[in-house]
């Protein structure tokens, strides 16, 4: 089966500076990756994929994520994080039959 | 990308009774997916509901406790049985059937079971 692990529960960053949330996943065959945000008393909201091509895939609000074949890793980033990106963050993983499976998530904290 | 929407938002139930969640998604989907979001934790998958067969259920998950229909291609419910406050969750929904598309979630139910 399909997995990702998130080994951080907390991220703090203080506002302005660059911001990386990790994942790392095990899967057999060609990876279909996702990093989905969840605001306080919102929705699951979709910010990025994977799914084949170049492996670094921007996305919304300024994110993206680099793919890494070799270290099995799909990091999120940011370039110059804001208080407003303070969220908990999921890596997620497609398994064939279209389930999706959730990483434990990422409480991320910024700073001002 | 598909709009799901979830019936009801939130409620307060009593122990030992039953709640049925709808899912609505704006477009016809091959699957439906039931998740549960426990206070503070990650999304678990309940369940995979198809059009016109059983829903396939998730280890730890069983029929008689969450059964589900799915009776059409844009339509979900899942019930909540005999229910604790161990239930107490965010029940959300999503479709999907396509391997190139991500997955768009509702705004989820919000359940207390007092």
């Amino acid at each position: 089966a399909q997995s990702v692990a998130q080994p951080e529960d907390q991220v703090n960053v203080a506002e302005g500076n660059p911001l990386t949330v990790k994942c790392t996943y095990s899967v057999s065959g060609n990876p279909y990756l996702f990093w989905y945000v969840q605001y306080p008393n919102r929705g699951l909201q979709f910010l990025l994929k994977y799914i084949t091509g170049d492996n670094l895939v921007k996305g919304s609000y300024g994110f993206e994520a680099e793919f890494n074949k070799s270290q099995t890793s799909f990091h999120l980033k940011k370039p110059s994080a804001l208080v407003s990106d303070s969220a908990l963050y999921f890596c997620a993983v497609r398994e064939k039959d279209d389930k999706i499976i959730f990483g434990k998530g990422t409480r991320l904290h910024i700073l001002p | 990308s598909a709009v799901i929407s979830q019936k009801p938002s939130r409620d307060i139930c009593q122990r030992g009774t039953s709640l049925t969640i709808q899912c609505q998604v704006d477009s016809q989907v091959t699957m439906m997916f039931w998740y549960r979001q426990q206070p503070g934790q990650s999304l678990t998958l309940i369940a995979t509901a198809n059009q016109g067969s059983e829903a396939t259920y998730e280890s730890g998950f069983v029929i008689d406790k969450f059964p589900i229909s799915r009776p059409n291609l844009t339509f979900s419910t899942l019930t909540v049985s005999n229910m604790s406050p161990e239930d107490s969750s965010i029940y959300l929904c999503t479709g999907g059937g396509d391997a190139y598309n991500e997955q768009f979630f509702g705004p989820g139910t919000r359940l207390t079971v007092l």
